[in-house]
């Protein structure tokens, strides 16, 4: 039962452009979101994340919205650089309930910044 | 670098065999977390230690355990292995108990022949 869904397997934009990468859940009980990046051979590394109190968080060119009535979240990069080619999961947890640290994963998209 | 250390990078064993992966978290870290990638599958939760207990379980097989010792590495042992166990297994590690940002380690990728 896949709890956390990114629906798009892959994007391409262009560098400089912005990137969208989009997220859904389906249990109201997640309240703590975050975005992880992945390259070859490597494990995820840890991106931004966002609590269920805020519906946008910013951290530089990286920026997390929260839509908690549609039960979506989505990733914004601007501007997008070569260099942000990658893998994104999207994850979700229930920090006050019964599964303490356990992250939700989606499966992932394959970002690629062209030049 | 994360600071979460994983050995060994990569392993191949037959089934039937059983295997011990091994994690070190980063200094200070008391929680540590295994999650199986699988090439149909995303991130799977599979359990997660807090200084030395377990907290939390997921969809952990009864062929695999895990434990942490009082210097907070930990161990997930695989037995009785299958092909269908062939995958990326990363620890990551994380200061306190609830769900927050989770260090990861390169991961141990198992092949089962």
């Amino acid at each position: 039962d896949q709890q956390v869904k990114q629906n798009s397997p892959s994007l391409s934009v262009q560098e400089g452009r912005i990137s969208i990468l989009n997220c859904d859940y389906t249990n109201s009980m997640f309240d703590y979101f975050l975005w992880y990046k992945k390259y070859p051979a490597e494990g995820p590394t840890f991106l931004i994340s966002i609590s269920s109190i805020k519906d946008k968080n910013e951290d530089g060119r990286f920026t997390v919205f929260l839509n908690k009535s549609a039960k979506h979240l989505s990733l914004h990069i601007v501007p997008s650089q070569p260099g942000d080619s990658a893998v994104y999961f999207c994850a979700a947890s229930n920090r006050g309930g019964s599964t303490l640290g356990r992250l939700y994963f989606g499966r992932g998209t394959q970002l690629t910044v062209w030049p | 670098d994360s600071g979460v250390t994983q050995t060994p990078k990569h392993l191949i064993t037959a089934t039937g065999q059983r295997v011990t992966l091994r994690c070190s978290p980063r200094s200070g870290d008391l929680s540590v977390y295994w999650y199986q990638q699988s090439l149909d599958q995303g991130l799977q939760f599979l359990i997660q230690y807090y200084n030395g207990e377990e907290r939390a379980k997921g969809n952990i097989l009864e062929r695999f355990s895990a434990q942490q010792f009082p210097d907070l590495h930990s161990e997930l042992n695989l037995s009785s292995l299958e092909l269908g166990d062939s995958a990326l297994y990363f620890c990551a590690s994380s200061v306190g108990d609830r769900a927050g940002e989770q260090y990861f380690g390169p991961g141990t990728r198992l092949t089962v022949t």
